[in-house]
This record gives C-alpha cells, structure tokens and sequence, in this order.
C-alpha cells in the first residue's frame, strides 16, 4: 500500500529554536497534504492543508506564521515550528490521500520543547 | 456544528467480540472510516464505508447507516494487540476529515 514517511520521528528542542518536520510520500504523488496536531487523549486537530505549488490553507486558530507549511514538490511537504515554546511541545502527523479514499499518515513526530 | 461520538473507553476480554458504535452529525458526507492507533504512534487504516450495509476485513467489520449517522466497528477473536484507540472519522462536504475523539478499547486477559 502507499507509505507516507514522516521524520523526524522524535525531537527535543530549546525554547526559541526553529524545528523542521519532513512528510514525504514514497510511492506516490500527493497533490495535497494535511498536518494534525494531536494532544495526550484527545482526536487529531488539521491544522493546515498543504497544497503543492501554492499557499498552505490554515485552520481557523492556527497561526500561519508560527507553523509554515512548505509543499515544494508533489511528494515532499514541510511544517517548520518556529520560535518553538513548551506549549508547542505535541504529536505531529502528517498524512496525504489517494483519491477520496483513505488517508495514509506518516509515522508522527513527537515534539518536546524545553 | 458538526460533531462525532464514539464512547470513551470500552474493556473487552481476549478472544471474545466487541462493537464500538460511533454517530455523527456533518454537513454532508461523503464517507465514513475507521482507524486504530496505538499509544505514540500515528493512526493505521481499518475499513472505509460510503454505503449503507456491512464490510468485513478478516477480523474487523464495519457497519455504517446514513440515515442514521450511525456506524459501528466490530472486533472479534480480540487478541492483546487490538488494545488500542479506535477513532471514527467522516468527510463531509468539503471532503475534509473530521475526527471523533477516540476510543480507547483495553483487552483483558
């Protein structure tokens, strides 16, 4: 089936640093991606929609300038977490469809800020 | 508003059957899919169901009924490994996902 690779898997960061996620469909082309944030418990949260070749689409509350979503090439997107705090620290998933079917998602990446 | 629900937490013991049930209120639909996820990691794929009826995959089936927004997921033959969450999730109208919260299944021996 189609795989969605998400890294880093893991990372700790100081607070006011910048962190890079990387979300990159391996075995097909993905138009459009979504990134999730997800907190101890609770569902997944879209917090933006990222669209290859053009500007990402943010969920009300979520600050475009604080997460920026690059979707440079039709397998490859990028959150970077800039000027990271200890309330950013979360799950982050990726993932991308094929037709209206089912999402494939990336493996997460756990975000720890300290 | 739109709106999933899905039950909390459910406990089942191995080897027997459990239904998680899940209802829904979206603007539109257009699917309706389930997926398990393990603690720290990310959600796997279960079933997919965009018409009314029953579908079964090996030891998962999904029901869905529209005009009821109902569905359920039926685990049998629980084994230790289906402790988990389970989280329904429907596309509505704009085909965008929306997510119930979770349930988390736990497995007795």
């Amino acid at each position: 089936g189609a795989v969605v690779s998400q890294h880093p898997s893991r990372v700790i960061c100081k607070s006011g640093t910048s962190v890079k996620i990387e979300c990159r469909s391996l075995d097909f082309q993905a138009t459009t991606m979504f990134w999730y944030r997800q907190f101890p418990k609770q569902s997944l949260m879209l917090m933006a929609t990222s669209n290859e070749g053009s500007k990402a689409t943010y969920e009300q509350g979520v600050e475009k300038d604080k997460f920026l979503i690059n979707h440079a090439s039709l397998t490859l997107s990028t959150l970077t977490v800039t000027s990271a705090h200890p309330e950013d620290s979360s799950f982050y998933i990726c993932s991308a469809n094929i037709g209206d079917t089912e999402a494939f998602f990336g493996q997460g990446t756990r975000l720890t800020v300290v | 508003g739109q709106n999933i629900d899905q039950p909390t937490e459910m406990t089942a013991t191995e080897g027997a059957i459990v239904q998680i049930n899940c209802t829904y209120q979206t603007s539109g639909f257009n699917g309706l899919f389930w997926y398990q996820q393990h603690a720290g990691e990310a959600p796997t794929f279960l079933s997919y169901n965009v018409l009314d009826g029953l579908e079964e995959k090996g030891r998962f089936s999904s029901f869905l009924s529209r005009s009821k927004g109902y569905s359920y997921l039926l685990l049998k033959e629980l084994q230790m490994k289906d402790s988990a969450s389970y989280l329904c999730a429907v596309k509505d109208s704009n085909y965008q996902l929306i997510w119930g919260a979770g349930t988390k299944l736990i497995i007795k021996p």
